[in-house]
């Protein structure tokens, strides 16, 4: 199985910051990443897939970037609706996997 | 709108049998990719089973032997029949939507599994 390895488990932030999260695969999975986030006691929802493409109605300061086996998840400007937990998904083969998820905290 | 909602979760004994619903609404289960994640209390997700438009169906490896997905078209409603429970299964189980190319879209409340004496 594809192992998926987030960094950090958790990040401490305050509005208007720039945040980064990466996400390592244990084998290539060419652009077949998602990122979610999931607030407490809700269903994750969906941010990123294909590695860098917006889902509908996500703000444009969330972005993706990366292939193969380093992505990252990047907030240009940290608002206060974007405190949350965040997962990286592989969708490369019928086994998704995912990150094991960064807490984005406030500072 | 696509709308999924879960149901048949609650405690259950180790050793027992529970079978967990997902109504679909706004989209033709069969048509789709559907898929069970799972989330222990204070854990992270973990991806239990797919069942593709074709009725192919996998499983991870702590499940297989246990669970079964299925579909009835007539009910447009996807299942999950979890069978010699475990307490490492209680968690939440969110079933997903997952177009052909694409991750999981769209997802339900969630329905929470318990399994404890």
């Amino acid at each position: 199985d594809i192992q998926m390895t987030q960094s950090p488990s958790t990040l401490s932030a305050s509005i208007g910051d720039r945040v980064t999260i990466t996400c390592r695969a244990s084998q290539s999975i060419s652009s077949w990443l998602a990122w979610y986030q999931q607030k407490p006691g809700k269903a994750p929802k969906l941010l990123i897939y294909k590695a860098s493409f917006l889902e509908s109605g996500v703000p444009s300061r969330f972005s993706g970037s990366g292939s193969g086996t380093e992505f990252t998840l990047t907030i240009s400007s940290l608002q206060p609706d974007d405190f949350a937990t965040y997962y990286c998904q592989q969708y490369n083969s019928y086994s998704q996997t995912f990150g094991q998820g960064t807490k984005v905290e406030i500072k | 709108e696509v709308q999924l909602v879960e149901s048949g979760g609650g405690l259950i004994q180790p050793g027992g049998s529970l079978r967990l619903s997902c109504a679909a609404s706004g989209f033709t289960v069969s048509s789709n990719y559907m898929n069970w994640v799972r989330q222990a209390p204070g854990k992270g997700l973990e991806w239990v089973s797919v069942i593709y438009s074709d009725g192919t169906t996998y499983y991870t490896d702590s499940v297989k032997g246990r669970f079964t997905i299925s579909r009835d078209n007539s009910k447009n409603t996807l299942y999950l029949q979890m069978n010699s429970l475990r307490a490492e299964d209680t968690a939440v189980y969110y079933c997903t939507r997952q177009l052909t190319g694409d991750p999981s879209g769209s997802w339900g409340q969630g329905t929470v599994v318990t399994v404890s004496s």
